[in-house]
């Protein structure tokens, strides 16, 4: 069965106070591992896909790094309107309809 | 900047009540999902559609859910008789083709549904 734990899980820091968020999965032959962000009543909102160890992506602030058994959503200098749930979801290559397996999520709050 | 459409925002209704929830997915998106959150907890896949049939379930899916793709536009997730358990933020999400660059699903801003 696919799992996927997240860590913390929820994160306060200061304005430009930098961390990161930990994806940990087990999963039958990853198709894709995906960072969504979600703000309070909306949906998940797409932020990065990754498909194969080594793999790192960015936007802005964010950096998406992926190995065999985690993932890391490293956020440097944040602002306050970073605040929002990371969602990590992996993929399993096995199945024919795609299904995404999500984690608890962080709850990440930037004070300013 | 296309998104997926979800109506209505709130659906309140009686135990054992039928409720309809519907999507519009993005025009030219080939696969359609739904997936549930209950309050403080994570996400969690429903089903998945692709070429007008169901691909896989979960175990959440029974008997009385159901999807439909009635028109070319819209898809719908409809629950035959609501228990208080289905209280939950349904959302749908879509996707244009296999994975790859192209593997990646949109959510919906969702519907929540209360059952009273």
């Amino acid at each position: 069965e696919d799992q996927v734990t997240q860590s913390p899980e929820a994160l306060r820091l200061q304005e430009g106070e930098s961390s990161s968020l930990n994806c940990s999965y087990t999963v039958s032959g990853l198709r894709g591992l995906f960072w969504y962000r979600q703000d309070p009543g909306k949906g998940p909102e797409f932020l990065f896909t990754l498909y194969s160890a080594g793999e790192e992506k960015e936007k802005e602030r964010l950096k998406a790094t992926l190995t065999k058994k985690e993932s890391f959503l490293h956020i440097t200098a944040p602002k306050p309107e970073d605040s929002a749930t990371y969602l990590c979801a992996v993929q399993p290559g096995e199945t024919s309809g795609s299904r995404l397996t999500f984690g608890e999520g962080t709850q990440l709050t930037v004070n300013p | 900047e296309p998104e997926v459409t979800q109506t209505p925002s709130h659906q309140v209704t009686q135990m054992g009540q039928e409720v309809i929830l519907r999507c519009v997915p993005i025009s030219n998106h080939l696969y359609f999902y739904w997936y549930r959150q209950i309050l403080g907890q994570k996400v969690e896949f429903l089903v998945s559609f692709y070429n007008n049939e169901i691909s896989e379930k979960s175990e959440i899916f029974d008997d009385q859910f159901s999807v439909e793709r009635p028109d070319g536009s819209n898809f719908t997730l409809k629950i035959r008789s609501t228990k208080l358990e289905d209280s939950a933020m349904y959302f749908c999400a879509s996707r244009a083709g296999p994975s790859g660059s192209t593997g990646i699903q949109y959510f919906g801003a969702g519907t929540r549904l209360s059952v009273l």
